[in-house]
């Protein structure tokens, strides 16, 4: 049963530390995104990769967020340092052509 | 950007009820997906849908694309449904970026 994995599920950690979360994309998929999602703005797009190399990631602030993928099966997603207003849920996706595919997310909190 | 709208934001069914959500959105898309966000926050994918129609089970989606709406029926509600539900679409310049609607939020009563 393919499907997309991130760890951790839940992460909770103080103003300021570095916050590294990962996914795993389905096999074979070359496209990869991380949504957030909070109340206030709802789902929206971070970034988004293709065989690996960034495409897009205006959505993300540039000076704490960094995203990655060192190799196909691995997708990260970096805050550096991490504040209270990055507390929200992290999705990652993939998708072969254009239909995407969630993981479970990771739960953040920054207190 | 594309806009998408959502409607009803809420609604309260009994368990056995059928409903019909709505998805308006701006401009042409690509692709046009439904999922269910289930009270775990898990978002489950239901269609694949950027026109046409499709069944599966006792759901079923349609999208007209020259009239820029889709429907989700939901028929014989059951509590399993609850939850919220989610339009997202791929407009037409934004190469696989989603842009999702506020959701649904379905109760569903025994």
């Amino acid at each position: 049963d393919a499907r997309v994995t991130q760890t951790p599920r839940h992460k909770v950690t103080e103003m300021g530390q570095e916050v590294t979360m990962r996914c795993q994309p389905i096999l074979g998929h070359n496209t990869v995104f991380w949504y957030r999602q909070t109340m206030m703005q709802g789902l929206e797009l971070l970034a988004y990769f293709r065989n690996r190399a960034p495409l897009d990631d205006s959505g993300m602030p540039k000076d704490r967020f960094s995203a990655e993928m060192p190799d196909a099966t691995l997708a990260t997603l970096k805050i550096q340092p991490s504040e209270p207003r990055d507390s929200a849920v992290y999705f990652c996706a993939s998708g072969l052509r254009e239909e995407q595919f969630f993981g479970p997310g990771t739960r953040l909190t920054v207190l | 950007g594309i806009q998408v709208e959502q409607s009803p934001p809420d609604l309260i069914l009994q368990e056995g009820a059928n409903s019909t959500l709505r998805c308006n959105f701006s401009d042409s898309v690509n692709n046009l997906q439904w999922f269910h966000q289930n009270p775990w926050g898990q978002l489950i994918n239901l269609f694949y849908i950027p026109s046409g129609t499709k069944q599966n089970g006792r759901l079923s989606a349609t999208t007209v694309a020259t009239e820029r709406y889709s429907l989700l029926y939901i028929s014989s509600s059951q509590t399993t449904d609850s939850g919220v539900y989610f339009c997202a679409v791929v407009g037409g310049t934004s190469y696989g970026k989603l842009t999702f609607g506020q959701g649904t939020i379905l109760t569903v009563h025994p």
